[in-house]
Order: structure tokens, then C-alpha cells, then sequence
């Protein structure tokens, strides 16, 4: 069974451009969470979908961060513009149901320059 | 507000030293407890989830405990392939079902 998958996994950008990250969910797990670690410090919440819809998304940082998974499937997280606050490692998760162990990717490294 | 610390920040072992890794936590119900490995450039791979105090789950040289307060992860005669860092995390039953990570403890085994 294939795990997590995410792209890219790296990106370097500039300040002020825009990224889009990508996430492909183990098949068949109905919630898939966003999290990330900046330098330094622990892996951070951002949102939690379950199918199509936004579960919470009491962690998305501000308004430049736009997560979207249509169709329940894949999920993607735009930000726009970014600002060099925005670097570190961007982990996606998913889990059959709410409350089942997470299943992490391998992660995004975002470089904002 | 929910909270994980996790002890000590890095370790250093010979290899067959057996030592214990410390997650303290402070959540409002919980959900689970849950611990990870994680190697560099990659992402936390699911080792153990414990759901209430008194659990202990075993997997190789890896032993998981949970108390009201703190879990422990024993780590019997390592060796080298047992480097890497080990997260800790917990879940509350406060109605989110997002994880409240540790920094995580980085564990170093010598040959």
C-alpha cells in the first residue's frame, strides 16, 4: 500500500512569489491534516480536511495560506504571497478515521528567499 | 493550554546502552499518545499510539509506557540503526483531532 506521497519536495523561492504544495493521502483515508516545522521548533498543526471539507483550520498562520482538497482526494496548500517566515518543512498526514493514528509524508522543504 | 516537553533534547549512546527517553505532557482529556520516528530529510514514522494510563506497547528494542502525566520510551541494548529522533505527541478529546507535538529527543547510538 503506497503511504503518503507529497511535491514537491523541495521548493526555493522568492519573497513576494507564490508556491503551491501538493499531497496525495493514503487511498481510502477520508482526513488529512497540514502541519509544518519552521527552524527550530516542533511540528505545528495548521488545518485538518475530512473529505472536501475543512475540519479546522484553527492553525493556518494568515490569510496568504489557502488549502484546498476538491473532491476529497488530493489536497494542495497555496501560499501567496510569501514572506521568508513562510520556510521550513510542510508535513501532510492522513488517517482513515478522525481519532486514527496520523500516517505522516516525507515532506516539503520550503526555502523562501 | 495542551502541551508536550520532551527530555533529554539529544542522547548519546553506546551501542547495547540501554537508556529512557521522557515525554511529559499537559492536555484537557486525552485522546491518545502517540510516538514517532524520524530520520533526517524524511517524515515521522508511526512507532506506537497508547490511550490510557497503566498501556504499554513493545516493538523490537522499543518499549512505550503511559502514566497520567508522562509516557516513556525504553530503548533495550540499541545499535547504531536506532539513531534518529523520536517525537512524541498527543491528541485531545477537546473536539480537534490535530496532534501537539514535542521537539523531540535526537538519539545518537556509537558502534
Amino acid at each position: 500500500e503506497a503511504g503518503v506521497t507529497q511535491f514537491p519536495s523541495h521548493s526555493v523561492i522568492e519573497k513576494g512569489q507564490t508556491v503551491t504544495l501538493r499531497c496525495d493521502p493514503i487511498s481510502g483515508h477520508d482526513n488529512l491534516y497540514w502541519y509544518r516545522r519552521v527552524m527550530g521548533k516542533e511540528i505545528k498543526f495548521l488545518l485538518h480536511f475530512v473529505k472536501e471539507s475543512k475540519q479546522d483550520e484553527s492553525g493556518m498562520p494568515n490569510n496568504r495560506f489557502l488549502a484546498e482538497r476538491t473532491g476529497g482526494t488530493y489536497s494542495t496548500l497555496k501560499v501567496q504571497p510569501a514572506e521568508l517566515e513562510d520556510s521550513g518543512v510542510y508535513f501532510c498526514a492522513s488517517s482513515q478515521n478522525n481519532g486514527d493514528t496520523q500516517y505522516f509524508g516525507p515532506g516539503t522543504r520550503l526555502t523562501v528567499l | 493550554e495542551d502541551q508536550v516537553t520532551q527530555s533529554p533534547e539529544a542522547l548519546r549512546l553506546q551501542e547495547g546502552e540501554s537508556s529512557s527517553l521522557n515525554c511529559s505532557y499537559t492536555v484537557s482529556g486525552l485522546r491518545g499518545l502517540f510516538w514517532y520516528r524520524q530520520d533526517p530529510g524524511k517524515g515521522p514514522e508511526f512507532l506506537f499510539t497508547l490511550y490510557s494510563a497503566g498501556e504499554e506497547k513493545e516493538k523490537e528494542r522499543l518499549k512505550a509506557t503511559l502514566t497520567k502525566k508522562e509516557s516513556f520510551l525504553h530503548i533495550t541494548a540499541p545499535k547504531p540503526e536506532d539513531s534518529a529522533t523520536y517525537l512524541c505527541a498527543v491528541q485531545g478529546t477537546s473536539g480537534t483531532y490535530k496532534y501537539i507535538f514535542g521537539t523531540g529527543t535526537r538519539l545518537k547510538v556509537l558502534a
